[in-house]
């Protein structure tokens, strides 16, 4: 079975401040694909990045990073200088195994940035 | 592209009522999918259409939900009769793979409240 879990339920954080949200997924597959979407008050799912469990590569887009690491089955994801834009609900998600299709969300992180 | 295009926005009916959501996909995404989003069960797939067939609808809570995809630009979701636990955030999402190799881009949702 798969599981995603996002400790977190609420996050808030004064602008410009640094700002880590925790993902942590349970597998038996070897192959998974991992996801972060936001949220936005306005209700819709914006993707931000996907990851295949083959690459362990960290990425970086602006203030965004992600840090996946298999050892401890997280994938977590860090925004730098936050700013108010960036109060959303963020979910972590899952697809695991070859060929499969079916998103297993975390229950979300709800972050707010204090101007 | 427009992204995929969910109408309506908000709907609010009277118990009984037959509900139906509309779906149009990105152009060329052989994939769709029905997600509903509650507080109580967060986010779950409902049923997964690959080139206009249904795959799998494991998710669709009962018999009162069924859902259509009569071309590969169109795909309906239907509640009949409608009843207040049935009240959600409904997400249509498409994806050009059927892996889900590829991120699947969702629409802006429609929030169905049912009094």
């Amino acid at each position: 079975a798969q599981k995603v879990t996002q400790a977190q339920t609420e996050i808030s954080v004064v602008e410009k401040e640094d700002v880590t949200l925790d993902c942590v997924y349970e597998t038996r597959d070897t192959t998974y694909y991992l996801f972060w979407y936001k949220q936005p008050p306005s209700g819709e799912l914006v993707f931000l990045i996907r990851r295949n469990s083959f690459d362990e590569q960290n990425e970086i887009s602006g203030r965004y990073s992600w840090n996946f690491q298999k050892s401890t089955s997280s994938f977590n994801f860090t925004i730098t200088a936050s700013q108010v834009v960036d109060s959303a609900v963020y979910f972590c998600a899952l697809v695991s195994g070859a060929g499969s299709y079916q998103l297993t969300f975390g229950k979300g992180t709800k972050l707010s940035v204090i101007p | 592209d427009a992204g995929v295009i969910q109408s309506p926005r908000h709907e609010v009916t009277e118990m009984g009522q037959e509900v139906t959501l509309r779906c149009k996909p990105i152009s060329g995404h052989n994939s769709l999918f029905w997600y509903r989003q509650t507080m109580m069960r967060g986010l779950e797939l409902l049923i997964y259409f690959n080139n206009n067939v249904p795959i799998d609808d494991s998710g669709m809570p009962e018999d009162r939900f069924s859902a259509k995809m009569p071309n590969a630009s169109f795909s309906t979701l239907k509640i009949q009769p409608s009843e207040p636990r049935d009240s959600a955030v409904y997400f249509c999402a498409s994806s050009g793979d059927r892996a889900m190799n590829t991120e699947a881009f969702f629409g802006q949702g429609t929030r169905l409240t049912v009094v």
